[in-house]
């Protein structure tokens, strides 16, 4: 059972390049996530999507940019990184919105130098 | 931003101790949820309360939701090394689809 898988878990960059987290679920949820997890600030939810081809922002949108192109996937996006985005990103998906359980990938850790 | 404070932020026993993890906010919220999350790995949800006063058991977990809908609790009776980890409250706003999670508690048992 794969759940929700994040590539890559790790990765370094420099200031001002670029990147693309990918994650997919094969659960069939509707809503997908990205959070970026920093020490005592809990999750903070960066972007979601509602559906296939929806996307809206969170908490934290500024400097990344998202697409769901398909159901089953939901890409996060830094177009110019800032070391400010040094980070844990997860990913999560669920059934529906409000309570409905939230499954989370393994995340990816980044490191912008 | 509904914001969800955790306390302790770090908790340190030893097995056998009991212990009960806070989680105070100022809004209201139609739901609570509680997550633990282990080192490299995502939250898993543990339990979802939806109604004031609620309690709940998981094992040797006891959940609470407040009578006004702003605080949760979360104790666990005689700690076990395998509860260590870092224990998440997310709740959902009166009518709306996103979680806000709390700051976290890093729990650790000792043997």
């Amino acid at each position: 059972n794969a759940g929700v898988t994040q590539t890559p878990k790790f990765r370094v960059l420099k200031t001002g390049q670029s990147m693309t987290l990918l994650c997919a679920q094969d659960m069939n949820h509707e809503y997908m996530y990205w959070y970026r997890q920093d020490p005592g600030m809990g999750l903070r939810l960066i972007h979601y999507s509602v559906g296939e081809g929806t996307t809206a922002k969170g908490e934290v949108p500024d400097g990344y940019n998202v697409s769901r192109l398909k159901k089953q996937n939901f890409l996060l996006g830094l177009e110019s990184a800032a070391p400010s985005q040094t980070s844990v990103y997860f990913c999560a998906s669920s059934y529906g919105g409000g309570y409905q359980p939230q499954h989370f990938g393994d995340g990816t850790r980044l490191s912008i130098l | 931003t509904q914001l969800l404070e955790q306390s302790p932020q770090f908790l340190s026993i030893q097995e056998g101790e009991n212990l009960t993890v806070y989680c105070n906010s100022s809004s209201v919220f139609s739901s609570l949820q509680w997550y633990r999350q282990e080192p490299g790995e995502g939250p898993v949800l543990l339990v979802t309360v939806v109604t004031g006063g609620e309690v709940k058991k998981l094992k040797r977990l006891t959940f609470q939701f407040g009578d006004a809908r702003k605080d949760s609790s979360l104790h666990i009776t005689a700690a076990q090394p395998g509860d260590t980890g870092l224990y998440l409250c997310a709740g959902v706003a009166g009518g709306g689809n996103k979680l806000t999670f709390g700051t976290g508690t890093q729990l650790k048992v000792e043997l």
